[in-house]
């Protein structure tokens, strides 16, 4: 049973830039994966952020980024904020109707 | 301005049955496939079901298989789960999701569903 990993928890300072990446238990993900990327806080429900690997969704701002690094996916923020402690979930579709996320990335800005 | 409201969570008994519902506005429902998604107390998220925008085609996580059921009534703009034999491990907030592009660009508020004794 293939699972999505990504990392439990990072932690970055005010101001830095941390990136966290998603990947396979068995094999690489690729842009035929179409990575995307969800921040959501506790309480509420999940915001898209990245799509198709690197399309940022309307409204996020241009300090997060998506690519492709080595063998997975990876979400960059680049000069964290306080408000970008949360949690992040990347999903892949791993093709005929079939989606799987990743057990999620609790991120502690500090 | 996309809109998904779900409803029709609450307490079950083990062994129970539960439809829940998510009504959709905003957009051309008749054009989007789209999704459930659940998240267990204190848990990560995870991708219980999809249908594609004609209601045809049909996909399930495993954990589900057999015994949750997606559907939508295209005349009402209104998704659905029929979610029965149900168990504690099944107890949820299950939020309903637009799919586009082969992600989830809309999700709603979510609906809690507890299974207990």
């Amino acid at each position: 049973q293939t699972v999505v990993t990504q990392e439990p928890s990072f932690s970055v300072s005010p101001g830095g830039t941390v990136t966290l990446t998603c990947g396979l238990s068995s094999g690489s993900v690729s842009t035929g994966y179409f990575p995307s990327w969800y921040q959501q806080t506790p309480g509420q429900a999940p915001r898209t952020l990245i799509y198709s690997t690197n399309t940022r969704s309307s409204g996020v701002p241009d300090r997060f980024s998506g690519s492709i690094l080595g063998n997975k996916a990876a979400l960059t923020i680049t000069g964290a904020q306080a408000d970008d402690e949360s949690n992040y979930y990347c999903v892949l579709y791993m093709d005929n109707g079939i989606w799987m996320f990743g057990g999620g990335t609790k991120l502690t800005v500090l | 301005q996309v809109q998904l409201v779900e409803s029709g969570g609450g307490v079950v008994q083990p062994g129970g049955s539960l439809r829940l519902s998510c009504a959709a506005s905003g957009f051309t429902f008749t054009t989007y496939g789209m999704h459930w998604v659940r998240q267990a107390p204190g848990k990560g998220l995870e991708w219980v079901a999809f249908i594609r925008y004609g209601g045809r085609d049909k996909y399930y996580a495993d954990s589900v298989k057999g015994r949750f059921t997606i559907s939508r009534d295209n005349f009402k703009n209104t998704l659905y789960l029929q979610m029965n034999i149900l168990r504690a491990e099944d107890t949820a907030v299950y939020y309903c999701a637009k799919v586009s592009h082969f992600y989830f660009d809309s999700w709603g508020q979510g609906t809690l569903v507890t299974v207990s004794s």
